[in-house]
């Protein structure tokens, strides 16, 4: 166990629905980042949050949006849900933006 | 991330022999590398890392080399067991662990 967890476990969703993804990270670490992983390939990195603020963005359009609170969970939005939007979304927490970054076992979203 | 479609490349290897799993990067900047391991229905759990500074890196029954020249990292896996089946993934961990991954190998590992 990574002391990273998500939820929910799995969740089916509606095209043109929105979603809320949520991450817990181990204790202490600061940094959390996401990624989806579509079937079959490797995890895409999405973002990531540092002490509450957007450090980094991947090549996801604005509908993918997330935050930081002020423990350092994380919660990762996707607004009007498409089909390819179904995919393991995957959450990694890390001390600081150098250090091991440890996974979550990832929320399978499925879009119909 | 490199996309390798539907279907992940597999590798069958015998109990007991040595695997050996291999990446391109496209970065030539790149100056990190790890590499994870994925069982089904978990995240990807890291193995070991090394950095651009390095070729060779050993760890607990694995082995990374780097050839910076081609741009090409290895996994080696001594003695593999059934334990070892899962999907592997190498990682360029370019900024601050915002980690571009290639597309994976499944290791098959025959009892």
């Amino acid at each position: 166990e990574t002391g990273v967890t998500q939820s929910p476990t799995h969740l089916i969703k509606t095209r043109g629905q929105q979603v809320t993804l949520r991450c817990s990270s181990q204790s202490g670490h600061n940094t959390v980042s996401w990624y989806q992983q579509a079937l079959g390939q490797g995890p895409q990195f999405i973002f990531q949050y540092y002490r509450e603020e957007e450090n980094g963005r991947g090549n996801f359009p604005p509908r993918f949006s997330g935050l930081q609170f002020p423990n350092y969970s994380s919660e990762l939005n996707v607004n009007a849900l498409e089909l390819d939007d179904s995919a393991l979304y995957l959450c990694a927490s890390s001390l600081d933006r150098t250090a091991e970054a440890f996974f979550g076992q990832g929320t399978r979203l499925t879009v119909v | 991330g490199e996309s390798v479609g539907l279907h992940l490349p597999t590798l069958s290897v015998q109990e007991g022999d040595n695997s050996i799993i291999n990446c391109a990067y496209s970065n030539s900047a790149s100056d990190y590398f790890i590499w994870y391991k994925q069982e089904s229905g978990k995240g990807p759990q890291f193995i070991i890392d090394i950095r651009s500074n390095m070729d060779k890196r050993q760890g607990q029954r694995v082995t990374v080399l780097l050839n910076k020249t081609v741009k090409h990292l290895s996994l080696q896996i001594a003695a593999t067991q059934p334990g070892d089946s899962a999907v592997y993934f190498c990682a360029e961990n370019n900024a601050g662990n915002m980690l571009t991954f290639g597309g994976g190998t499944r290791l098959m590992v025959k009892p």
